[in-house]
């Protein structure tokens, strides 16, 4: 069964540092997503992409964040400055197309630790 | 906003046992997807269900979208079957795409 690849698993970075977190979706998904999940806490939306472009952010999506497909197989997040709250387990998703038959895959995550 | 909420919060259960599992959601769906989070983390996607009944081995969810829940039933529950499980609600976007939201997780734990 096809997967959504994420690396690394676990990034522990300084404060202030910036980070990049890398996902490998389904090779035929259109649709590509990126979730938090703080510690204990539900999963959390921060932003879609489609079409070479971010159709819908969070607040929590700040200028902090940005998230590029530089090569058609890849999709990142970037963390410009990261604050000890950007902790966080970071999950990428895909999918298909919408629609009431198209579900999200999502990646293994990465745990990320700012210290 | 969305409201997703989750029952019960916590359940127990003895390996064998069966569970019904809650979600109720406070607005329409274009699609409703459970999950088992494992303990390390891992978000397994279970169903996306918007309607009607699917089943896949001890697993079944049924989603009423007219009453707006969903139920997932575990049957025979093992060990393994220990962990976090959330529904979310799938909303269409705009802009292109869907967005999850999540409920609040029902935390199985499953003793032999």
């Amino acid at each position: 069964e096809p997967e959504v690849t994420q690396t690394p698993s676990h990034q522990v970075t300084q404060m202030g540092q910036e980070v990049i977190l890398r996902c490998v979706p389904i090779s035929n998904h259109l649709y590509f997503y990126w979730y938090r999940q703080i510690l204990g806490q539900k999963v959390e939306f921060l932003v879609s992409f489609y079409n070479n472009e971010i159709s819908e952010k969070s607040e929590i999506f700040d200028d902090q964040f940005s998230v590029e497909r530089p090569d058609g197989s890849n999709f990142t997040l970037k963390i410009r400055s990261t604050k000890l709250e950007d902790s966080a387990m970071y999950f990428c998703a895909s999918s298909e197309r919408t629609g009431r038959n198209y579900g999200y895959t999502f990646g293994s995550g990465t745990r990320l630790t700012v210290v | 906003g969305i409201q997703v909420e989750q029952s019960p919060p916590d359940l127990i259960l003895q390996e064998g046992a069966n569970s019904t599992l809650r979600c109720n959601f406070s607005d329409s769906v274009n699609n409703l997807q459970w999950f088992h989070q494992n303990p390390w983390g891992q978000l397994i996607n279970l169903f996306y269900i918007p309607s009607g009944t699917k089943q896949n081995g001890r697993l079944s969810a049924t989603t009423v979208a007219t009453e707006r829940y969903s139920l997932l039933y575990i049957s025979s529950s093992q060990t393994t079957d220990s962990g976090v499980y959330f529904c979310a609600r799938m909303g269409r976007l705009t802009g292109g795409g869907n967005k999850l939201t999540f409920g609040t997780g029902t935390q199985l734990k499953v003793e032999l």
